[in-house]
């Protein structure tokens, strides 16, 4: 599992609330990504980033910013969450390196439902 | 763990039997593809990877193909065990970005 937690695991909030999802990795990779997973949608990446305060959006950044101050922990947050927004989402990592590929190790998700 | 009620295309194989899944990308200057396998209730698991430079690569009982004048991606698998029942997915990107772009997977199904 590479060393990645998520938390919560599954929750269920309000329309309207802000929501903040955690990843924790513990082998010090620089990237780090967060995707949402819905049906007939695959994984759509949502965030990522690079290092200690540098990220950049993915496709489906609208609602959702991140932060990341630690090497470990990297942070989701729903600014006002919609019930568009239910769904699961996934962490990943990426190892950096040479002769590193671009293959990434995914956390277990998280289940968030909004009413 | 987590999963999703995936309704998707689904390829049933018995066991024993090998196994092709398939999948189409869009972006012709993707040069870098991966497949994964996400069983129920977890997140997705590196299966193989392959660069635009090549047309096949072949792992443990896996191989992928490439044809990049029909944007066309597929994975086999050779000798399908009932451990291979999950959801394919296919992701393209490049070197240069750190930006993947996931199909909507296929569900395998193996018929012991």
């Amino acid at each position: 599992d590479a060393g990645i937690t998520q938390s919560p695991r599954h929750k269920v909030t309000e329309t309207g609330t802000p929501v903040t999802l955690r990843c924790h990795q513990t082998e010090n990779h620089r990237y780090m990504y967060w995707y949402r997973q819905d049906p007939g949608h695959g994984l759509r990446l949502i965030h990522y980033s690079y290092g200690v305060k540098d990220t950049d959006k993915g496709e489906v950044s609208d609602g959702y910013s991140v932060s990341r101050s630690k090497t470990e922990d990297f942070l989701l947050t729903l600014e006002s969450a919609t019930s568009s927004q239910t769904s699961v989402y996934f962490c990943a990592i990426r190892p950096s390196g040479t002769g590193s590929s671009y293959e990434q190790y995914f956390g277990p998700g998280t289940r968030l439902t909004v009413t | 763990g987590e999963s999703v009620g995936l309704h998707l295309p689904t390829l049933s194989v018995q066991e024993g039997d090998n196994s092709i899944i398939n999948c189409a990308y869009s972006n012709s200057a993707s040069d870098y593809f991966i497949w994964y396998k996400q069983e129920s209730g977890k997140g997705p698991q590196f299966i193989i990877d392959i660069r635009s430079n090549m047309d096949k690569r072949q792992g443990q009982r896996v191989t992928v193909l490439l044809n990049k004048t029909v944007k066309h991606l597929s994975l086999q698998i050779a000798a399908t065990q009932p451990g291979d029942s999950a959801v394919y997915f296919c992701a393209e990107g490049t070197y240069n970005f750190n930006k993947f772009y996931f199909g909507s997977g296929t569900k395998l199904n193996v018929k012991p």
